[in-house]
């Protein structure tokens, strides 16, 4: 596996339900991203996490739960989801150190419907 | 001011035309200025960025123009493909520690043959 694997790909759930979203990165990178992308929006950053510590929360509802175990994995465990919830959750990886290009490297996306 | 404004929602081209899509910011901490591209399924790939110490960038196809005082900057595809077609997205970043990256809204792009 090369770059940034998400699964599952594609995910239905109720409101009720509990699931969670899997990121792995294969880059060597420190720091990883959760962004959800909406139709017609601006890609919205939710959490990041630098050397496996949270530096940013950008004022995320509760109910989306993230975990980033070591520099490779992050979760975002979801819970009592609401539809407007449904969007493509991306996940990313950056390198940190050094100079800063500004790049980010995406997974291909979990599509997360809740109905 | 941490918006990024991007013009226009969708644009179509001819195969061989010129695409420019648009963005404006307006806080002058960002410093820098990337470009993604988007194909549907897949995640954004950075396609090419600029410093803003720099008025203009190019590789190939495709260019950056970068006007400082107007805080505002363009990306253009020559010669725009079929397999250009895809949504394109500007940003701004604030270096320091992490890349914090505030995106503009999009532009879908569709080339015809």
């Amino acid at each position: 596996e090369t770059g940034v694997t998400q699964t599952p790909r594609h995910l239905v759930m109720g409101m009720t339900n509990k699931k969670s979203l899997k990121c792995e990165q294969h880059l060597g990178h420190n720091a990883m991203y959760w962004y959800k992308q909406s139709a017609k929006k601006p890609l919205e950053l939710m959490f990041v996490y630098n050397f496996k510590e949270q530096t940013e929360n950008n004022s995320v509802p509760s109910r989306f739960s993230p975990e980033c175990p070591n520099s490779s994995h992050l979760f975002l465990h979801l819970h009592t989801l609401q539809p407007e919830d449904s969007a493509l959750y991306l996940c990313a990886s950056s390198q940190t150190s050094g100079s800063n290009t500004g790049e980010l490297f995406f997974g291909e996306g979990s599509r997360l419907t809740v109905l | 001011q941490q918006q990024v404004k991007q013009s226009p929602q969708s644009l179509i081209v001819q195969k061989g035309g010129i695409s420019i899509i648009n963005c404006a910011y307006e806080n002058t901490a960002f410093d820098y200025f990337p470009w993604y591209q988007q194909f549907p399924g897949k995640g954004p790939a950075l396609l090419i960025a600029i410093r803003p110490d720099v008025s203009e960038k190019k590789e190939g196809r495709f260019t950056i123009s970068f006007n400082k005082s107007a805080k505002q900057f363009s990306l253009h595809i020559m010669d725009s493909q079929p397999g250009d077609s895809a949504t394109y997205f500007c940003a701004a970043v604030i270096s320091g520690g992490y890349n914090k990256l505030i995106f503009g809204a999009g532009t879908r792009l569709a080339v015809h043959p």
